[in-house]
């Protein structure tokens, strides 16, 4: 049981450049989503899913793509990065919407640099 | 989703017990208090969460008010690992909003010697 993985760990990418952020969980949870989190700052969340087909937004979408075609995957891409975007990265899963006795299970971030 | 009111740091003892407090005075009815930590540049951590009644498990408690308007996290024997920002979040099910998290900057324990 390896919960929830996110690669890459690290990424540098050029101004205008895409990239995929990896999410997969194997504890069947329905719900998965995307936060970031700037310096000194709370997590934001990005987009969330309520289970595979589904998918919405966050309070900071703009810029950002998911898509869930599998319950165990919520890949985040970002179409054209831009330095706004540099930040560190969480995915997170959960049943019931985080309302079991585990609540929501995160990752261990990626951290993102757009130069 | 109602507010929370947190203080910025708080430092405890090792060995005592860590009160972090979180005020959230405009709770409805159906909405959930959670606490979540996070330990430098790690993904945060689910710690416990309550609707009315006083909530224990392994990692801490957390005391509700009766009038629901604040609540108190306790670690009862803190230890340096301890050390950490504590997120006190509300979160009700009302318009499908049950699995949003909104975090605020939370609380920075830090745990002394």
């Amino acid at each position: 049981n390896a919960g929830v993985t996110q690669t890459p760990k690290f990424q540098v990418l050029k101004t205008g450049q895409s990239m995929t952020l990896q999410c997969a969980q194997d504890m069947n949870h329905e719900y998965m989503s995307w936060y970031r989190q700037d310096p000194g700052m709370g997590l934001r969340l990005i987009h969330y899913s309520v289970g595979a087909g589904i998918t919405d937004q966050g309070e900071v979408p703009n810029g950002y793509n998911v898509s869930r075609s599998t319950t165990e995957d919520f890949p985040l891409r970002l179409l054209s990065a831009a330095p706004s975007q540099t930040s560190v990265y969480f995915c997170a899963s959960s049943y019931y919407g985080g309302r079991s006795d585990y609540g929501y299970t995160f990752g261990s971030g990626t951290r993102l640099t757009v130069v | 989703d109602a507010k929370t009111t947190q203080p910025p740091s708080m430092d405890c003892a090792e060995g005592r017990a860590a009160n972090l407090p979180c005020n959230h005075s405009t709770i409805s009815g159906n909405e959930y208090v959670y606490w979540y930590r996070q330990i430098h540049s790690q993904g945060p951590q689910y710690i416990i969460h309550g609707l009315k009644n006083n909530e224990t498990n392994e990692m801490a408690s957390l005391i509700i008010t009766e009038d629901r308007k604040s609540s108190t996290l306790i670690l009862p024997h803190a230890t340096l690992r301890d050390t950490a920002v504590y997120y006190c979040i509300v979160s009700g099910n009302s318009g499908g909003s049950n699995y949003k998290l909104t975090f605020g900057k939370g609380t920075l324990l830090t745990v002394n010697p």
